[in-house]
């Protein structure tokens, strides 16, 4: 089964840093890759798919990259509101995974 | 508007069983696959099962392999997950999630979860 490394575990960071996760795949996935935001209490939220393309209604500060097995999720510029825990999750074969996930918290 | 809801979560003992169903609206639920995941208290989210948009075809994580099955019931736009043998690691929120299909998404819909307790 394909495996998802997240990377770091955690981030502290400021409103208004710019914000990298990077996400890597066990094999290659293509561009079968998403990555969902959750909040504490809530259901996880998808804000990217297919590696790079941004689901209806995220804000456009939120962006992702890569193919194969090397992926990066970026916040621009981030907001209050994006404190928050990321996931990325492949859905390249019969499986689904999901990386550990990120938790951007205050610095 | 475009909606998942499960239920059937509970407490139940090591060694039972439980059915989650979770009953979808809002999108032609025949035309994708759909999932079950779920999240242990404080931990991440871990996929459970997948089962294709005509029920025919069914993939799970190994840790559940042989004791949960998931089916599905596109007549009344149902997802279920038959849990058998429960174990305490199996203690979590289960979220059905409207899995790939048309527009080449994944878990782009997520239910709000039902809590299932393992415990004596």
């Amino acid at each position: 089964d394909i495996q998802m490394t997240q990377s770091p575990s955690t981030l502290p960071a400021s409103v208004g840093d710019r914000v990298t996760i990077t996400c890597r795949a066990s094999q290659t996935i293509r561009s079968s890759l998403a990555w969902h935001q959750q909040k504490p209490g809530k259901a996880p939220k998808l804000l990217i798919y297919k590696a790079s393309n941004l689901e209806s209604g995220v804000p456009s500060r939120f962006s992702g990259s890569g193919s194969g097995t090397e992926f990066t999720l970026t916040i621009s510029s981030l907001h209050p509101d994006d404190f928050a825990t990321y996931y990325c999750q492949h859905y390249r074969d019969n499986s689904r995974a999901f990386g550990q996930g990120t938790k951007v918290d205050f610095k | 508007e475009v909606q998942l809801v499960e239920s059937g979560g509970d407490l139940v003992q090591p060694g039972g069983s439980l059915r989650l169903s979770c009953v979808a609206s809002g999108f032609t639920f025949g035309s994708y696959s759909m999932s079950w995941v779920r999240q242990a208290p404080g931990k991440g989210l871990e996929w459970v099962a997948v089962v294709s948009r005509d029920g025919s075809e069914k993939y799970y994580v190994d840790s559940v392999k042989g004791r949960f099955t998931i089916s599905r019931d596109n007549a009344k736009s149902s997802l279920s997950l038959q849990m058998n043998s429960l174990r305490a690691e199996d203690t979590a929120l289960y979220y059905c999630a409207k899995d790939w299909g048309p527009g080449e998404k994944s878990f782009d819909v997520w239910g709000q979860g039902t809590m299932v307790t393992v415990s004596s």
